[in-house]
C-alpha cells in the first residue's frame, strides 16, 4: 500500500526541541521531493519545508528558518523535521506529503508547544 | 509571495445541487514550462487532506467525475456537479508554480443545508 506515516509529535515546552519522522512505503521514495505542511488548530494549511530527492535543495517558510531542519534518509525511506527553539505558534498537526505537488499525505502528527 | 484568495469561505449546499468554489492568485500561475501548477485539495472532517485535482483540471485516480476544475492565469474554479453527503469538508487551492513558498488558499468549508 502506498502510504506515509508520521511520528514523533508530542507536548513540549517553549524553547524545547522535537524531531518528527515520516516513513514512506509502497513507492520509490528516493524519486520524489518531500514536503512538510502544518495545520494549526482550527486553521488552514501552511507549507513548512521541502527537500529535493537527493537532499541537495531545501526550502523553508520564513518563520522557521534557522530553527527547523528538514532532512531525509532514502535508504530508510524516511523524511525528518528537526524542530528547535519551539514556540507556541508552532503548535499544529504536521503532515508529510509527497512531491512538490503534495499528491499523497500522511495522517499527521500533533505538536503542542505549551508551558 | 503568491497570495491565493478563495471565495466563498463558507458554502452551504443542498444535496444533489451544484457547488462552485473560486480561487484567485495574485499573479499568473503559468510556469515557464507552460504548465499551470494549481491543485485542489479536499479535507474531510477529522481526516488528512487529499489532492483531488492537479494542474487545474486533472482529476486524481478515484476522484468522482462530479468534481471538475477549470480556469487559467489567475482565476480558477472547482465545481461539484451534484453535491453528496461525503463531499462535506474544507476545500483548498494550492499553487506550486512560484516557489518558495508554496501557498494555499484560506479554505472553503462546504456543508449541507
Amino acid at each position: 500500500e502506498v502510504q506515509l506515516v508520521e511520528s514523533g509529535g508530542g507536548l513540549v515546552q517553549p524553547g524545547e526541541s522535537l524531531r518528527l519522522s515520516c516513513a514512506g512505503s509502497g513507492f520509490s521514495f528516493s524519486s520524489f521531493w518531500m514536503t512538510w505542511v502544518r495545520q494549526a488548530p482550527g486553521k488552514g494549511l501552511e507549507w513548512v519545508a521541502n527537500i529535493k530527492q537527493d537532499g541537495s535543495e531545501k526550502y523553508y517558510m520564513d518563520s522557521v528558518k534557522g530553527r527547523f531542519t528538514i532532512s531525509r534518509d532514502n535508504a530508510k525511506n524516511s523524511l525528518y523535521l528537526q524542530m528547535n527553539s519551539l514556540r507556541a505558534e508552532d503548535t499544529a498537526v504536521y503532515y508529510c506529503a509527497r512531491g512538490r505537488g503534495v499528491d499523497l499525505w500522511g495522517q499527521g502528527t500533533l505538536v503542542t508547544v505549551s508551558s | 509571495d503568491v497570495v491565493m484568495t478563495q471565495s466563498p469561505l463558507s458554502l452551504p449546499v443542498t444535496l444533489g445541487q451544484p457547488a462552485s468554489i473560486s480561487c484567485r492568485s495574485s499573479q499568473s500561475l503559468v510556469h515557464s514550462d507552460g504548465n499551470t501548477y494549481l491543485s485542489w485539495l479536499q479535507q474531510r472532517p477529522g481526516q488528512s487532506p487529499r489532492r483531488l485535482i492537479y494542474r487545474v483540471s486533472n482529476r486524481e485516480s478515484g476522484v468522482p467525475d462530479r468534481f471538475s476544475g477549470s480556469g487559467s492565469g489567475t482565476d480558477f474554479t472547482l465545481k461539484i456537479s451534484r453535491v453528496e453527503a461525503e463531499d462535506v469538508g474544507v476545500y483548498y487551492c494550492m499553487q506550486a508554480t512560484h516557489w518558495p513558498p508554496w501557498t494555499f488558499g484560506q479554505g472553503t468549508k462546504v456543508e449541507i443545508k
